[in-house]
């Protein structure tokens, strides 16, 4: 089946830094991806849709200027949290839907961000 | 708006036998899909089954089963033989239309007992 990769897995970084987050369709191009945030013990929520070659669109909501996203192209786009807070520190996963495929979004195995 | 409700925030299963999940659903559209994904502690989201709005048959994938009533507006999960390896959260989704946007419910806790 397709296959999304996210790195980095995990990642600790201080308050006041930013940090990129990548997500990969590995055997598949996604003309569309999708940024989640989620969490402990709690859903999913969609953060902001990504389009590749477009600008994203965001959640009511989230902060496009905190949360940057770029979709380069058709297998990698990219989340980066600016100017991370503790307060950011949440579980961030990506999905994609290939381009002419089925009905179903793939996950990514999701990035743990801790900001100390 | 789009609403999933699961009302059932944990549930135990003896391992080999059946257990439902419940979803509930609220939409105005006439077309949608509803999803059931499984995000094992590791955290990925593992996708499970798929039913249309326009869909006849309950959708199957193997052990998995989803009831769906659609007067009632609801998407129920049903696994038979459970595994140990079933102990997982399962999320139900719906996306409206055409779009891609796929809202989910608060998740469902699945402990299988040996």
């Amino acid at each position: 089946g397709a296959v999304v990769s996210q790195h980095p897995s995990w990642v600790i970084c201080k308050s006041g830094t930013s940090v990129k987050i990548e997500c990969r369709s590995l055997d598949f191009q996604a003309t569309t991806m999708f940024w989640y945030r989620q969490f402990p013990k709690q859903s999913l929520m969609l953060m902001a849709t990504s389009n590749e070659g477009s600008k994203a669109t965001y959640e009511q909501g989230v902060e496009k200027d905190k949360f940057l996203i770029n979709h380069a192209s058709l297998t990698l786009s990219t989340l980066t949290v600016t100017s991370a807070h503790p307060e950011d520190s949440s579980f961030y996963i990506c999905s994609a839907r290939s381009f002419g495929g089925k009905y179903e979004q793939y996950f990514g195995p999701g990035t743990r961000l801790t900001v100390t | 708006a789009q609403k999933i409700t699961q009302t059932q925030p944990g549930m135990f299963v003896q391992e080999k036998e059946a257990v439902t999940l419940d979803c509930t659903y609220d939409t105005s559209d006439q077309s949608y899909g509803l999803f059931w994904y499984k995000q094992p502690s590791s955290g990925e989201m593992i996708f499970l089954i798929y039913q249309g709005s326009y869909d006849e048959q309950n959708a199957t994938e193997g052990r998995y089963s989803l009831n769906f009533q659609k007067a009632r507006k609801s998407a129920n999960l049903v696994i038979s033989a459970s595994q140990l390896g079933d102990s997982a959260m399962y999320f139900c989704a719906m996306r409206v239309g055409s779009g891609d946007k796929l809202t989910f419910g608060t998740g469902t806790r699945l402990a299988v007992r040996p």
